[in-house]
C-alpha cells in the first residue's frame, strides 16, 4: 500500500486562525479523502479531494470552512479556516487503494484550537 | 444518512482470550472493512470483504461479511497484548466509507 505522510503531525492554534494541513502520498492515486475524528469519536468524511477539481464535500462541511486543493495525483492540502475551539480533532487523510472500497490512511494531523 | 451500530463499545480481556465485536446497519454496503487505530496514529486496514457471506482471515484475525449485507463481524483469537487499540468497522458503498463508533480493546497481560 502507499507511504501517506501528513505535515503538520500536531499543532496548537488560537481561535480565529487558519491552519492548513498536508497530505503527501509516495505513489498516484486516483482517490483522496479528509476526515475529522473529534476526541474519542470516530471517523467522519469531510470531503472527496478531486484533482483538477472542486472538491465534494459531505453533509456539514463547507468550502468556505474548510477549503481543499489536489494539484496533483500525489498531494492534497485541507485548510481549516476561521477556527474555534471546536475545530479540536485529528484530520485525516486518506488514498483509494487498488480496490476503490479500501482506503489506507496518514498518520493524522492533531489540532487543538485554544 | 447511513449509520453503523458496532458493538460492544469496549473490552477488558486476559491475554489468551477469544474476542468478538460485530457491527449492524439498516442499510445494505457492498463492502465492509475492519480497521484498528493505536493511539497517536491513524487507522490501519486489517481486513477487506467484498461478498455477501465471505469469510477472510489475515492471522488471528477472522471476520465475516453478513449474508444480508448488513452486517459484519470480527474475531480475533488468542489475544496478546498488542492487539490493544481501537477497532473500527467501515461499510462502503457508492464512493463514500461510514465507519462504526469503535471497539475499544484492552488485553491484560
Amino acid at each position: 500500500s502507499a507511504v501517506i505522510s501528513q505535515k503538520p503531525s500536531r499543532d496548537i492554534c488560537q481561535r480565529g486562525t487558519s491552519l492548513t494541513i498536508q497530505c503527501q502520498v509516495d505513489s498516484q492515486v486516483t482517490m483522496m479523502f479528509w476526515y475529522r475524528q473529534q476526541p474519542g469519536q470516530s471517523l467522519t468524511l469531510i470531503a472527496t479531494a478531486n484533482q483538477g477539481s472542486e472538491a465534494t464535500y459531505e453533509s456539514g462541511f463547507v468550502i468556505d470552512k474548510f477549503p481543499i486543493s489536489r494539484p496533483n495525483l500525489t498531494f492534497s492540502t485541507l485548510t481549516v479556516s476561521n477556527m474555534s475551539p471546536e475545530d479540536s480533532s485529528i484530520y485525516l487523510c486518506s488514498v483509494g487503494g487498488g480496490v476503490v472500497s479500501e482506503q489506507y490512511f496518514g498518520p493524522g494531523t492533531r489540532l487543538t484550537v485554544t | 444518512g447511513q449509520q453503523l451500530n458496532q458493538s460492544p463499545q469496549s473490552m477488558f480481556i486476559q491475554e489468551g482470550e477469544d474476542v468478538s465485536m460485530n457491527c449492524t446497519s439498516s442499510s445494505i454496503f457492498n463492502t465492509w472493512l475492519w480497521y484498528k487505530q493505536e493511539p497517536g496514529e491513524g487507522p490501519v486496514l486489517l481486513i477487506a470483504l467484498y461478498k455477501a457471506g465471505e469469510l477472510t482471515s489475515n492471522g488471528r484475525l477472522t471476520a465475516q461479511f453478513g449474508i444480508t449485507r448488513k452486517d459484519s463481524f470480527l474475531n480475533i483469537s488468542a489475544s496478546i497484548p498488542s492487539d490493544v487499540g481501537i477497532y473500527f468497522c467501515a461499510g462502503h458503498v457508492w464512493r463514500a466509507l461510514t465507519f462504526g463508533s469503535g471497539t475499544r480493546l484492552q488485553v491484560q497481560p
